[in-house]
């Protein structure tokens, strides 16, 4: 069966460091890949998605950026956090094709201080 | 584009009580659909999905949703709520193709004893 792993659950990081969050999916291959985040009180939004390896669509501009270096590996990265960087950010996985149903990682808390 | 509204940002229900969510859509053809539901600080867990044939669609948990293709809705129900039920639900579409899901601003479910 297919599993989604993120890491790390909890993350304080001071203002201006720099960030990577990684995400990596087993038992299947050739997944979109994606990286969501939540603010509090607020709706899901879409950071980034991937097709394929080095393939990365950003949907938003932001001081973020995403990598995909393996098929099933996928990592969310800043160099200089802000303090509007603070959210829960959460990896998500899909079929390449087809039906787009999502599965979800357990998400990150990420605050900057 | 597409894009998904659920006009409810809170409800609160009695233990014992019917539950209606609501969650309307805006796309040119039929969508897949999809309910999740998010415990506090954890990931989303798919409900459950709709891509063709019957309107009426079963999930986990005792949920149930129908879509109504004249009303452009998937809204979720749930005859009789648990105090376990207590969350936040997103409705999400999906299109064929774009290889990404368009979620919901949410709804915070509040369950009074």
């Amino acid at each position: 069966s297919q599993t989604i792993h993120q890491w790390p659950a909890t993350l304080v990081q001071p203002v201006g460091s720099p960030l990577s969050l990684e995400c990596t999916v087993e038992g299947t291959s050739n997944p979109n890949l994606y990286w969501y985040r939540q603010a509090a009180g607020r709706g899901l939004q879409l950071l980034f998605y991937s097709v394929g390896i080095g393939q990365i669509s950003s949907e938003v501009p932001q001081n973020l950026s995403a990598s995909r270096p393996q098929d099933r590996q996928f990592i969310l990265s800043s160099k200089k956090l802000l303090l509007s960087d603070s959210g829960f950010y959460l990896c998500a996985w899909s079929v390449r094709a087809g039906r787009t149903e999502a599965f979800f990682g357990q998400g990150t808390r990420l605050t900057v201080v | 584009a597409q894009s998904v509204t659920q006009p409810d940002i809170h409800i609160t229900v009695s233990e014992g009580a019917s539950l209606e969510l609501r969650c309307n859509y805006s796309y040119g053809a039929t969508p897949y659909l999809f309910w999740y539901v998010q415990s506090p600080g954890q990931g989303l867990q798919l409900l459950l999905k709709y891509f063709s044939g019957d309107t009426l669609v079963q999930g986990i948990k005792g949920f149930e949703a129908e879509f109504k293709r004249s009303q452009s809705s998937f809204n979720l129900r749930k005859p009789s709520v648990h105090w376990s039920d207590a969350a936040e639900y997103f409705c999400a579409v999906g299109v064929q193709g774009a290889q990404k899901l368009v979620f919901g601003q949410g709804t915070r479910l509040t369950i009074n004893p």
